[in-house]
């Protein structure tokens, strides 16, 4: 088992579908990330959490929505995308040993596979 | 100006040789510095951190930071096949101290 699952691997959608990026992490970590990787860019954070709290939104469009339940799953809601929003999602998690989100970083991500997502 | 710059390649070398990858970055505050490896069609994965100025060396590879030149390099000697892939800088960003800027990575081609 991986440790961190992404599902699905490809995606297509219509500019009017609603779909749902799913990740779940097995490593026991406390922070989770969601990064957009577009060719000959560098990866780009969209969101974190912390102990389930969100403690970082990168200016990211409303247009993605994420969600955490706990600290082993993380969700990114998907809804009325543009044909630019077409990367790579990479889902990551962390251990934050001083759990606020600041000081007790090592910087170690732990990627999942990724979702390829393609809009129409 | 972007945060954390790098050349994009390809970087081909021979095998056996050393790669020579570079990256510098515009925070002058930043305290940790982090190499990714990303192999095709898969996900990074962390293989080198330093933070403190000098060398740091693991194996095959030897990371090197220069604060006061806003540089940081990674090394791999006697480069292999299995070393090609696209090489990522991450640098925390003062106050940031969860977030890493990423660089857009370097290709490196180790040829036969």
């Amino acid at each position: 088992e991986t440790g961190v699952t992404q599902t699905p691997r490809h995606l297509v959608m219509g500019m009017t579908n609603k779909k749902s990026l799913k990740c779940e992490q097995h490593l026991g970590h406390n922070a989770m990330y969601w990064y957009k990787q577009s060719a000959k860019k560098p990866l780009e954070l969209m969101f974190v959490y912390n102990f389930k709290e969100q403690t970082e939104n990168n200016s990211v469009p409303s247009r993605f929505s994420p969600e955490c339940p706990n600290s082993s799953h993380l969700f990114l809601h998907l809804h009325t995308l543009q044909p630019e929003d077409s990367a790579l999602y990479l889902c990551a998690s962390s251990q934050d040993f001083r759990g606020n989100g600041l000081a007790g970083f090592t910087g170690e991500l732990f990627f999942g596979e990724g979702s390829r997502l393609t809009v129409l | 100006q972007k945060e954390v710059e790098q050349n994009s390649g390809p970087l081909s070398v021979p095998e056996g040789a050393i790669a020579s990858l570079n990256c510098t970055y515009s925070d002058r505050g930043s305290q940790s510095f982090f190499w990714y490896r990303q192999y095709s069609g898969k996900s990074p994965e962390l293989i080198m951190s330093i933070y403190s100025n000098g060398d740091k060396e693991d194996g095959r590879f030897t990371a090197q930071l220069n604060k006061a030149s806003q540089y940081v390099s990674l090394l791999i000697r006697d480069s292999q096949p299995s070393d090609s892939a696209t090489y990522l800088c991450a640098v925390t960003i003062t106050g940031t101290a969860s977030k890493l800027t990423f660089g857009t990575g370097t290709r490196l081609q180790v040829t036969l």
